[in-house]
């Protein structure tokens, strides 16, 4: 199943300097995707999201960009700092998350290091 | 804030034998979820749970999975007889119907079968 896959399995930045996570899909009925970070021992903790009716979300620190024409999305983080340092998945979601229980289909995950 | 825990955190068992993993979800969600992480590979869907019954699942989850809601906090996944395959991390997770309609994950709970 590689529906959405994540191409990097690793990424290593410094300290202040953006990161950027890339994250592919092949299925067009995906219309909604997802951001979740990923420390060992716990659960995915959702970062943030974007509709397929955008091409930017922004919260913070936090970008993400989709090209649907592509199938193709990316999150940026500015500036990078040592405790983003995790694996980082992009989940996504078919049609009528608001009113149906879409499941998520995950991407490998990118572990990211953000270096001091 | 409001978080999913898992019981337990670490479960081993004998091939063969049933388990039941518990979770309790955040409490005005309505849709819960299970899902798998085996060693080295993806964060998969196992099933979604609205209304009190299935409301999707994937072709993992065969007649030896079964999901409960037994008294309106917990939600469980039972696995009847174990296979060696079964190992894995299993994330139960619960959302509301608002937007951005993330899914709030527990910390998961090991299975180890042996």
């Amino acid at each position: 199943d590689q529906q959405v896959k994540q191409n990097s399995p690793s990424l290593s930045v410094q300290e202040g300097r953006i990161s950027i996570l890339n994250c592919d899909y092949t299925n067009s009925m995906f219309d909604y995707f997802l951001w979740y970070k990923k420390y060992p021992a716990e659960g995915p903790t959702f970062l943030i999201s974007i509709s397929s009716i955008k091409d930017k979300n922004e919260d913070g620190r936090f970008t993400v960009f989709l090209n649907k024409s592509a199938k193709h999305l990316s999150l940026h983080i500015v500036p990078s700092q040592p405790g983003d340092s995790a694996v980082y998945f992009c989940a996504a979601s078919g049609a009528g998350i608001e009113t149906s229980g879409s499941r998520l289909t995950f991407g490998e995950g990118t572990q990211l290091t953000v270096n001091p | 804030e409001p978080e999913v825990t898992q019981t337990p955190s670490h479960q081993v068992t004998q091939m063969g034998q049933e388990v039941i993993l518990r979770c309790v979800p955040i409490s005005n969600h309505l849709y819960f979820y299970w899902y798998r992480q085996i060693l080295g590979q993806k964060v998969e869907f196992l099933v979604s749970f609205y209304n009190n019954e299935i409301s999707e699942k994937s072709e993992i989850f065969d007649d030896q999975f079964s999901v409960e809601r037994p008294d309106g906090s917990n939600f469980t996944l039972k696995i009847r007889s174990t296979k060696l395959e079964d190992s894995a991390m299993y994330f139960c997770a619960s959302r509301n119907n608002a937007p951005p309609y993330e899914q709030y994950f527990g910390p998961g709970t090991r299975l180890t079968v042996t």
